[in-house]
């Protein structure tokens, strides 16, 4: 099994551009979500999606866009990239048919905006 | 506003003694508790976890107690091991509704050989 799977690993943007952050996970789970890992900071929900189709605002969803069109793929969008938003970013995936379980990371992707 | 928190951002314990860590939290509603640890370069991986029913869990080195009055939990590692050197979040969620998790600001723990 490959788990949850995010690409690219890296990447550097320059201010005002837009890219998506890929995530995909095989282990047929309905929960899929986006943490953004600051200095001091810990793990910050950005959005989150309890099935394909459903999704909802985490901590700090502004500047940040979701959709989910399946249950493998969970992608995270920057609508115009900010030095802000240097960070880097992980998206996890965990079952919510047995009651609470605990969630999978994927290795993170590593954003620097200039 | 942090609703959970891991107020010692380092740590420092010689091998083979016990590493304690600890999490406050402050809204009355989480009821599920889980540790992470988390290597430079990698994502968190799922450490251990109690329920609210619950006030220890074990799994071999590792220990989770909740004092649910005091709104705190700990893990604890014995013995500690240079391995175990990495950052720890304490993560917690409510049992129903949205299924998310809330992290603390993380813990690293060196342990010195």
């Amino acid at each position: 099994n490959a788990g949850v799977t995010q690409t690219p690993k890296f990447q550097v943007l320059k201010t005002g551009q837009s890219m998506t952050l890929q995530c995909a996970q095989d282990m047929n789970h309905e929960y899929m979500s986006w943490y953004r890992q600051d200095p001091g900071m810990g793990l910050r929900l950005i959005h989150y999606s309890v099935g394909a189709g459903i999704t909802d605002q985490g901590e700090v969803p502004n500047g940040y866009n979701v959709s989910r069109s399946t249950t493998e793929d969970f992608p995270l969008r920057l609508l115009s990239a900010a030095p802000s938003q240097t960070s880097v970013y992980f998206c996890a995936s965990r079952r919510t048919d047995r009651g609470n379980t605990e969630a999978f990371f994927g290795q993170g992707t590593r954003l620097t905006v200039v | 506003d942090q609703q959970v928190k891991q107020n010692s951002p380092s740590l420092s314990v010689q091998e083979g003694r016990i590493s304690i860590l600890n999490c406050d939290y402050t809204n009355s509603m989480f009821d599920y508790f889980l540790w992470y640890k988390k290597y430079p370069a990698e994502g968190p991986t799922f450490l251990i976890s109690i329920s609210s029913i619950k006030d220890k869990n074990e799994d071999g080195r590792f220990t989770v107690f909740l004092n649910k009055s005091a709104k705190h939990l700990s893990l604890h590692i014995v013995p500690s091991q240079p391995g175990d050197s990495a950052v720890y979040f304490c993560a917690a969620s409510v049992r129903t509704g949205t299924y998310k998790y809330i992290f603390g600001t993380g813990t690293r723990l060196k342990v010195l050989a």
